[in-house]
């Protein structure tokens, strides 16, 4: 079975510097994706990017960009030039590429709390 | 913003009561899900579907069962609902890779 470890439950950073989040998986599949999800207070799951397995570019969306490392299973998210909206939790998390029924399971990590400090 | 609404989205029930929690999406999508959240746990797999019909359990399913009988409605029922079943449940879609979440139901077993 697939899973998702996040082993730091809390992270802070200074407003407009640069936090990396970390999470690294267990799978024997070669194809997947990965994801990191982000929660504020207002309890809203928000999806802030995606991975392909196949691609060996990592994935960049504006602020956000991730440190993909398949032969480690790794994949951390580096948020730069921190704003205090990105204070929340956040979430890793995997899927298999396949497409029967029994690959279509979304499994997530226990999330780090981030804190941004002005 | 994808078309998924949970009902309702606050509930308290008592111990040894059945409670029924919907999903509905506009989508169309294959899978649907249903998560629980308890803090330090993250989110965890119920049940999920993968079409009309078909349905296969997740990592906590013990006290937990769903239908889907259309592809816009996903049903989670707690047949007999116990304390430790008191949560924050989330409903999920999806098509092809990212999963989209609606809004979330607390429930409170007394």
């Amino acid at each position: 079975a697939q899973t998702v470890t996040q082993s730091q439950p809390e992270m802070s950073v200074q407003e407009a510097e640069t936090v990396t989040l970390s999470c690294t998986y267990d799978t024997s599949e070669s194809d997947y994706y990965l994801f990191w999800y982000k929660q504020p207070p207002s309890r809203q799951m928000i999806l802030v990017i995606r991975q392909e397995a196949y691609k060996q570019q990592n994935a960049t969306e504006n602020r956000f960009s991730v440190n993909f490392q398949k032969a480690a299973k790794s994949f951390s998210l580096k948020i730069s030039d921190s704003q205090l909206g990105d204070a929340a939790m956040y979430f890793c998390a995997y899927r298999t590429a396949g497409r029967t029924g029994a690959n279509s399971k979304l499994t997530f990590g226990k999330g780090i709390t981030l804190s941004v400090r002005p | 913003d994808a078309g998924i609404t949970q009902s309702p989205r606050h509930k308290v029930t008592e111990t040894g009561t059945p409670v029924t929690l919907r999903c509905h999406q506009t989508e169309n999508h294959r899978y649907m899900y249903w998560y629980r959240q308890d803090p330090g746990h993250g989110l965890r797999l119920i049940h999920y579907s993968y079409g009309v019909k078909d349905t296969d359990k997740g990592e906590v399913s013990d006290g937990y069962s769903v239908s889907r009988s259309k592809t816009e409605d996903f049903l989670l029922t707690l047949e007999s609902a116990t304390s430790s079943q008191t949560s924050v449940y989330f409903c999920a879609i999806s098509e092809w890779a990212e999963a989209f979440f609606g809004q979330g139901t607390r429930l409170t077993v007394v």
